[in-house]
């Protein structure tokens, strides 16, 4: 199946600081999306991003898909951005959707 | 709108037993996604639905599981017979179509002892 790695596993910042996270897979893929959950379990999907770049507040995403992977910038980072930022992805020629383990995000005030 | 609204929250059942898992979508969403999340295995998208007809179920672990959508407002995922390697959180999540974000639901914490 296509392997999916996120990194760094975990990032601490202090509230206002930007950060990256990143998304490598194995294989062409048709379908993206970038996951946060929060650390009471709650998820939220943040983007649907096979190519190219959308922005949602201080969240961007840019997937370059010839390259085999994908960006998530955060801008101005809030204690509430704190939790886990799971890529998954689906490959272009067929199969379910594979998440990675996840980058674990902690912002401290 | 409430949301995606899961019931129950938690379940605790005994191995062997049938488990129900329901999830009402948002009104207006046309798909739907169950997910599983656990230690060991991370998340998975277990099936999606597409107006009411199951579109992948790939993911679906075992003949135990079946989800079921009657009605554009009512989906289930029911595990018979449950084993304990099936506790996890159980998500449910809905969208107007596939290619845009989905929302998702509080999650059930499934334990089987």
């Amino acid at each position: 199946g296509i392997q999916v790695e996120q990194s760094p596993p975990d990032l601490i910042l202090q509230e206002g600081a930007n950060s990256t996270l990143r998304c490598n897979f194995s294989d062409s893929v048709n379908n993206l999306q970038w996951f946060h959950q929060n650390p009471w379990g709650q998820l939220i999907n943040l983007f649907y991003i096979p190519s190219g770049t959308k922005q949602n507040g201080r969240l961007s995403a840019t997937t370059v898909a010839t390259e085999r992977y994908s960006l998530l910038y955060i801008s101005s980072s809030q204690t509430t951005d704190s939790g886990v930022y799971f890529c998954a992805v689906e490959r272009a020629s067929g199969s379910r959707l594979t998440f990675g383990e996840g980058t674990q995000l902690t912002v401290n005030p | 709108d409430a949301g995606v609204i899961q019931s129950p929250r938690h379940e605790v059942t005994e191995m062997g037993q049938e488990v129900t898992l329901r999830c009402k979508p948002i009104s207006g969403h046309n798909s739907l996604f169950w997910y599983r999340q656990t230690m060991m295995r991370g998340l998975e998208l277990l099936i999606y639905f597409n107006n009411n007809v199951p579109i992948d179920d790939s993911g679906m672990p075992e003949d135990r599981f079946s989800a079921k959508m009657p009605n554009a407002s009512f989906s289930t995922l029911k595990i018979q017979p449950s084993e304990p390697r099936d506790s996890a959180v159980y998500f449910c999540a809905s969208t107007y179509r596939q290619g845009l974000v989905a929302t998702f639901g509080s999650g059930t914490r499934l334990t089987v002892v």
